[in-house]
């Protein structure tokens, strides 16, 4: 089975832009989770989509949203880019988002 | 508190020991807990988890559980060079819905020297 994909892998960006990030699960996956890892704060949950519905979301503000489509691909939003948005951002599927998450390779976003 | 807690080291162990990583957590209601291993610039990828209290082996790796005293480790033994990452530790709870949160620690880094 072919793994977790994102894209595009790394993006630059400017202070007040809005980034779209895609991400493809492992398929019959039907659980997409978003996080955020930087060094200080480690890796912080974002979402949580099931079956094209959010079922969790973490302290995040409003400017991250995301959607998941009916063939479980999912894309995240950033509206408003910040300077402290620079992160790793990672896609995780599962197959009923019970803990076992497998990790896509990462979307490395820097805000200037 | 944090909802999950790791010391951050870094460890450092020579090849062939028994590297000792542990993690404390602060919701009782916690069912089950994993350990992921993250190399540098790369992806988290699981390497075991955990639900009932006590051991459970596979391979090198030994996982250990205490629920009453809300701590979680991992063993690593006969620890190689290909086992330097950062481990991050993380913890699920359902909250009594179908589909529940994890949690992670901050990750700990782990150095093995020949």
């Amino acid at each position: 089975k072919a793994g977790v994909t994102q894209t595009p892998r790394y993006l630059i960006k400017t202070r007040g832009q809005q980034v779209t990030l895609s991400c493809s699960p492992i398929s019959g996956h039907r659980s997409v989770s978003w996080y955020q890892q930087t060094p200080g704060q480690g890796l912080q949950f974002l979402f949580e989509y099931f079956s094209e519905t959010q079922r969790n979301k973490g302290n995040f503000p409003g400017r991250f949203s995301g959607r998941q489509f009916s063939n479980s691909r999912s894309e995240m939003n950033v509206s408003t880019l910040e300077l402290g948005d620079s992160a790793l951002y990672l896609c995780a599927s599962s197959p009923r988002g019970l803990g076992e998450q497998f990790f896509g390779p990462g979307t490395r976003l820097t805000v200037l | 508190q944090k909802e999950v807690e790791q010391n951050s080291g870094p460890l450092s162990v020579p090849e062939g020991a028994i590297a000792s990583l542990n993690c404390t957590y602060s919701d009782r209601g916690s069912q089950s807990f994993f350990w992921y291993r993250q190399y540098s610039g790369k992806s988290p990828e699981l390497i075991m988890f955990i639900y009932s209290n006590g051991d459970k082996e596979d391979g090198r790796f030994t996982a250990q559980l205490n629920k009453a005293s809300q701590y979680v480790s991992l063993l690593i033994r006969d620890s190689q060079p290909s086992d330097s990452a950062t481990y991050l530790c993380a913890v699920f709870n359902a909250g009594g819905t179908s589909y529940g949160k994890l949690t992670f620690g901050q990750g700990t880094i782990l150095t093995v020297h020949p």
